[in-house]
């Protein structure tokens, strides 16, 4: 069975940093891009960072402009968020989510974690 | 800037009815693309539509997806309470995902 356990979540100052931990079991890690999704209080998904499986290649969604990196250690099975700058407008709870290809030219977000609460308030 | 608008943003139907939700894309999409989630309150969202038209596994056949270019289409047939959630489409493109609003299907 797949799981995704996000970890890391909390309550920091504006202007501060968090690192996110996803902690990947039941499927072959490094065979899969990563990507992580985020969610604001009562708002609906909204799409942060994606990873290569082997973590070459990374994306981001521009609003976020180089506050956050993505990585992943493929020996230990496990994602990562490293989140600086801080805003308010951040607090969200973040899911991690395993990529699928499809075949051609395509993928999709087959398992989610449950997610971790992010809170950036003075 | 690649925008998905979904519609409507409530969609209000008793159980047994059925529920067709759009998703609209500021720019053609590629259809492997185009994917569609269910997400309940306190819940991480769940696969169910994945490239336009292929239900993940464990989705019941009442699901389908249809469309192409930049209108794409989630139905639900014979909804049941199981049903009543907030649906999201997704699309891939210029090195960005990107997710709809949301629609919500409510109990009337």
């Amino acid at each position: 069975e797949v799981q995704l356990v996000e970890s890391g979540g909390g309550l920091v100052h504006p202007g501060g940093s968090l690192r996110l931990s996803c902690a990947a079991s039941g499927f072959s890690f490094t065979n899969y891009a990563m990507s992580w999704v985020r969610q604001a209080p009562g708002k609906g998904l909204e799409w942060v960072s994606s990873i290569s499986d082997r973590g070459i290649i990374t994306y981001y969604a521009d609003f976020l402009k180089g506050r956050f990196t993505v990585s992943r250690d493929n020996s230990k099975n496990t994602l990562f968020l490293e989140m600086n700058s801080l805003r308010a407008e951040d607090t969200a709870v973040y899911y991690c989510a395993k990529v699928v290809p499809l075949e051609p030219r395509g993928a999709y977000f087959d398992n989610w974690g449950q997610g971790t609460l992010v809170t950036v308030s003075s | 800037e690649f925008v998905l608008t979904q519609s409507p943003g409530t969609l209000s139907l008793s159980p047994g009815e059925r529920a067709t939700l759009s998703c609209r894309a500021s720019q053609s999409v590629n259809r492997n693309y185009l994917n569609w989630y269910q997400q309940k309150p306190g819940q991480a969202p769940r696969l169910l539509i994945y490239g336009t038209s292929s239900r993940a596994t464990g989705i019941p056949d009442r699901f389908s997806g249809s469309g192409s270019g930049t209108d794409f289409t989630l139905t639900i047939t014979r909804l049941e309470p199981d049903d009543f959630a907030v649906y999201f489409c997704q699309q891939f493109g210029s090195s960005q995902w990107t997710f709809g609003q949301g629609t919500k299907v409510e109990i009337k």
